[in-house]
């Protein structure tokens, strides 16, 4: 496609259930972000792919959330046992190397009810 | 580990005055710097770039930074702010940790009066 893609666009579910997020980036694209933007917060990093190296979890709130990037092209974002907490805009990014612009998702408006 | 400050949360400035959004790092060397606009509804779009050179950066839609070392800042500017220009503005920093890793600040909201 010719943009980041993501899905689904809006996501209501209730706490304690687990979600999936899905990213698929711009073809090509080697790096892969994922951000999260809380109501009238920036953008806190989540995890980042690069490639075939080890992602870089550091981001990641807690043992809740996981992620991974199948053949190096679409990434799943998951979360387990939803929080009221986690409820924001979760946005996805990719770059065609590690250092170049980022192209931004539309994201993922996730409400935990 | 890079970090990065926006210390203004709200700015209102009136159509046709200039405009300053401040950005300040933190980082042991020079990073690569950005400054990305999200506009209500929409995604968010690179307005420009610094990695290494001329200090003064040009971006789109009329806007420019400059990369201060000796003050870890890199601030935007416009001589001349239009009405669509009202957006929330965020500063980024890519520098290499353990890994490479992007940060962003925690954003400017720019309203701009009639």
């Amino acid at each position: 496609g010719a943009g980041v893609s993501q899905s689904p666009s809006n996501k209501v579910t209730e706490k304690g259930k687990d979600v999936e997020l899905r990213c698929d980036p711009i073809s090509g694209h080697t790096a892969l972000y994922w951000y999260r933007q809380s109501l009238g917060q920036g953008l806190e990093f989540l995890i980042y792919f690069q490639g075939n190296s080890a992602p870089d979890k550091s981001g990641l709130p807690s043992d809740r959330f996981s992620a991974e990037r199948t053949g190096g092209s679409v990434s799943t974002l998951t979360i387990q046992r939803t929080q009221q907490e986690d409820s924001a805009v979760y946005l996805c990014a990719s770059s065609l190397t590690r250092d170049s612009p980022l192209h931004f998702g539309n994201g993922t408006r996730l409400t935990v009810t | 580990a890079q970090s990065v400050t926006q210390p203004d949360i709200h700015i209102t400035v009136s159509e046709g005055a200039s405009l300053e959004l401040r950005c300040n790092y933190s980082y042991g060397a020079t990073p690569y710097l950005f400054w990305y606009v999200q506009s209500p509804g929409q995604g968010l779009q690179l307005l420009l770039k610094y990695f290494s050179g001329d200090t003064l950066v040009q971006g789109i839609k009329g806007f420019e930074a400059e990369f201060k070392r000796s003050q870890s800042s890199f601030n935007l500017r416009k001589p001349s702010v239009h009405w669509s220009d009202a957006a929330e503005y965020f500063c980024a920093v890519g520098a290499y940790d353990s890994s490479y890793k992007l940060i962003f600040g925690s954003g400017t909201r720019l309203l701009v009066r009639p």
